[in-house]
């Protein structure tokens, strides 16, 4: 079965340090997703994506967090200037126009000391 | 986006049928009705979706009333791998829009031996 890849799979870093998060979607899926969920809570969406442009974000997304699909295979997050609040579960999730299901990956586990 | 609205937590034992509602008062004609599952450190995965009746895979089955403001996740004979958080989520995912995936705050459901 196809899946989401996300790479990588824990990363520590320290406050104020950019950071990139990198998600392999589904080959042929259009529409790509990061969602975040910190310890013991839900999760919340932050940005889609498609047709190379972002179709909605959340209030969380602001101006520090970026996303870019830069060479058709990959999709990244970028967070500029990390916050220690910013530490969390980031899952990368994509799909088709044809199914309705979302594949989501294993996530990275962001951790920000 | 419709709102649900779904038990915090569920209690069950091995070899049991576990059923967990939701209520969607709010749905729209367009919506679908879709069910996640989420295990700790791990991305939610589609269970199974409806429109409208009653739903069977391999894994679940999904019920809708006539009026379709409520869904009944159904798992049969559940075992303790069965343990995880359970999400209703409403909306349109259809292939016009690039419809975010909001989650609720979820089922937590626990199988006991």
């Amino acid at each position: 079965e196809p899946e989401v890849t996300q790479t990588p799979s824990h990363q520590v870093t320290q406050m104020g340090q950019e950071v990139i998060l990198r998600c392999v979607p589904i080959s042929n899926h259009l529409y790509f997703y990061w969602y975040r969920q910190i310890l013991g809570q839900k999760v919340e969406f932050l940005v889609s994506f498609y047709n190379n442009e972002i179709s909605e974000k959340s209030e969380i997304f602001d101006d520090q967090f970026s996303v870019e699909r830069p060479d058709g295979s990959n999709f990244t997050l970028k967070i500029r200037s990390t916050k220690l609040e910013d530490s969390a579960m980031y899952f990368c999730a994509s799909r088709t126009g044809l199914r309705t299901e979302a594949f989501f990956g294993q996530g990275t586990r962001l951790t920000v000391v | 986006l419709a709102k649900t609205t779904q038990p915090i937590s569920m209690d069950s034992y091995e070899g049991q049928e576990v059923n967990i509602t939701c209520s969607h008062n709010n749905i729209a004609t367009n919506d679908y009705i879709t069910w996640y599952q989420q295990f700790p450190s791990q991305g939610p995965r589609f269970i199974i979706q409806g429109y409208k009746t009653k739903v069977t895979n391999e894994v679940a089955s999904l019920f809708i009333p006539a009026d379709r403001k409520s869904s009944t996740l159904s798992l049969p004979r559940v075992s303790l791998s069965d343990t995880a958080v359970y999400y209703c989520l409403v909306g349109d995912m259809g292939y016009s829009s690039a419809s975010k995936i909001i989650f609720g705050s979820g089922t937590r459901l626990s199988i006991r031996p």
